[in-house]
């Protein structure tokens, strides 16, 4: 069974840093590539970046290029993402999620985490 | 940008009822679009891809259509499992976007 779980978030200061984490299991990682998006709360989704499948290509949406950072561990299983220097804006659950494996079907997503939430208060 | 706009913003079904989401984008996407429903506290899931591809496992009462930039999600038979947020998405380009939502209630 294909199973993404994230975890990491919790309540920040503006300005500061947080990392989330995604571990996948139940299908070969390395050989997916990985997004993360978020939703804010009664709001819609927001693709925030993408992965390739050996981390030589990245992609951000603009919001958030120069603040945020997307790794993968293939040997872990992980896909990360560093949030930094937040604003109240960043407040969402995050989640990531598997791109399909049909590369002519054009961009959708197959199976997403839980999500974990991250609030960026004073 | 590729901007996704759907309608309508909430509708509501009867049992056995056949519903339609429409889903408008700002260009062409080529049927670069899918579907997605999600219910409240967790995550969307994939029901329709490259316009009308059904995802694994998903019932046969949900079917996409459309061409070039308008498309359209058909729930036959309306289900009390069907409720939930039916969002549209672009995959024609980067930044994948999505379009506002439209939450479906049992009637």
């Amino acid at each position: 069974e294909v199973q993404l779980v994230e975890s990491g978030g919790g309540l920040v200061q503006p300005g500061s840093s947080l990392k989330v984490s995604c571990v996948a299991s139940g299908f070969t990682f390395s050989s997916y590539v990985m997004h993360w998006f978020r939703q804010a709360p009664e709001n819609g989704i927001e693709w925030l970046a993408y992965i390739n499948t050996d981390s030589s290509s990245t992609h951000y949406a603009e919001t958030v290029k120069g603040r945020f950072t997307i790794s993968r561990d293939n040997a872990k299983n992980t896909v990360d993402m560093q949030l930094s220097s937040l604003r109240s804006e960043d407040t969402a659950m995050y989640f990531c999620a598997r791109e399909i494996p049909y590369v002519y079907y054009g961009l959708a997503f197959d199976y997403w985490g839980q999500g974990v939430m991250v609030t960026v208060s004073s | 940008d590729i901007q996704m706009t759907q309608s309508p913003h909430s509708l509501s079904a009867s049992l056995g009822e056949t519903v339609s989401i429409e889903c408008l984008a700002s260009e062409g996407i080529s049927n670069y679009l899918a579907w997605y429903q999600q219910k409240p506290g967790k995550s969307p899931q994939l029901l329709i891809y490259y316009a009308s591809s059904l995802q694994d496992g998903v019932p046969s009462r949900f079917s996409g259509s459309g061409s070039g930039t308008q498309y359209s999600l058909k729930i036959s038979n309306m289900q009390p499992e069907d409720e939930g947020v039916y969002y549209c998405q672009q995959g024609y380009k980067y930044p994948p976007t999505f379009g506002g939502g439209t939450k479906l209630e049992l009637k």
